[in-house]
């Protein structure tokens, strides 16, 4: 069973850029989640995705988006990027059921020069 | 603030000796998610432990749960230098959603060969 991929594994990208990272779940996982991790904060959830809807979301600005399609896949946005958004993001997919495991990917390490 | 803290930050041993790390959270949970993160790279899931267990085993990892001290910890028997990594307890989010984790800051375990 393939694991969770994340894509590209690495960015660089300027500051006022935008920017969108992309995650498959395993397969049959309809919840994906967007986690950043940074070694001031450490690790944030963003939001979750079920079904193509966001159900939950962090504490994070507008900035900060997603989508989900049909088959799961999941696109994360950041536009007008700034140097505080480089960060490792991670995403984790999950049956989404209460009390299932969230497996995560590799990440994308973002760097905004 | 945070949910899960782990107790030590970091953790330094010879290969072949037991690893204990702890983990203390605030809330009542219905569940805690044990991790691993080798340097910058993404979260590897070890073990899930519900609040009606009290210990559970996978390998050479012993995780135990005591609810009424709010807290967790993790065992590595026989340690090896490839158990080198950060180690991370998760805890649900709202109504007990594991799409929206709550991560501590993590104990950095380094085992010297």
């Amino acid at each position: 069973k393939a694991g969770v991929t994340q894509t590209p594994r690495y960015l660089i990208k300027t500051r006022g850029q935008q920017v969108t990272l992309s995650c498959s779940p395993i397969s049959g996982h309809r919840s994906v989640s967007w986690y950043q991790q940074t070694p001031g904060q450490g690790l944030q959830f963003l939001f979750e995705y079920f079904s193509e809807t966001q159900r939950n979301k962090g504490n994070f600005p507008g900035r900060f988006s997603g989508r989900q399609f049909s088959n799961s896949r999941s696109e994360m946005n950041v536009s007008t990027l700034e140097l505080g958004d480089s960060a490792l993001y991670l995403c984790a997919s999950s049956l989404g059921g209460e009390g299932t495991e969230a497996f995560f990917g590799q990440g994308t390490r973002l760097t905004v020069v | 603030s945070q949910q899960g803290e782990e107790d030590p930050q970091a953790l330094s041993i010879q290969e072949g000796e037991n690893a204990t790390m702890n983990c203390s959270y605030k809330t009542s949970i219905n569940n805690l998610q044990w991790y691993r993160q080798n340097s910058g790279r993404g979260l590897v899931h070890l073990i899930l432990i519900r609040s009606n267990e009290r210990e559970k085993h996978s390998g050479r990892l012993r995780v135990t749960l005591d609810t009424s001290k709010k807290s967790s910890s993790l065992l590595i028997t026989a340690s090896r230098a490839a158990d080198t990594a950060s180690y991370f307890c998760a805890t649900p989010g709202d109504g007990g959603s594991n799409y929206k984790l709550t991560f501590g800051k993590g104990t950095l375990l380094t085992v010297n060969p």
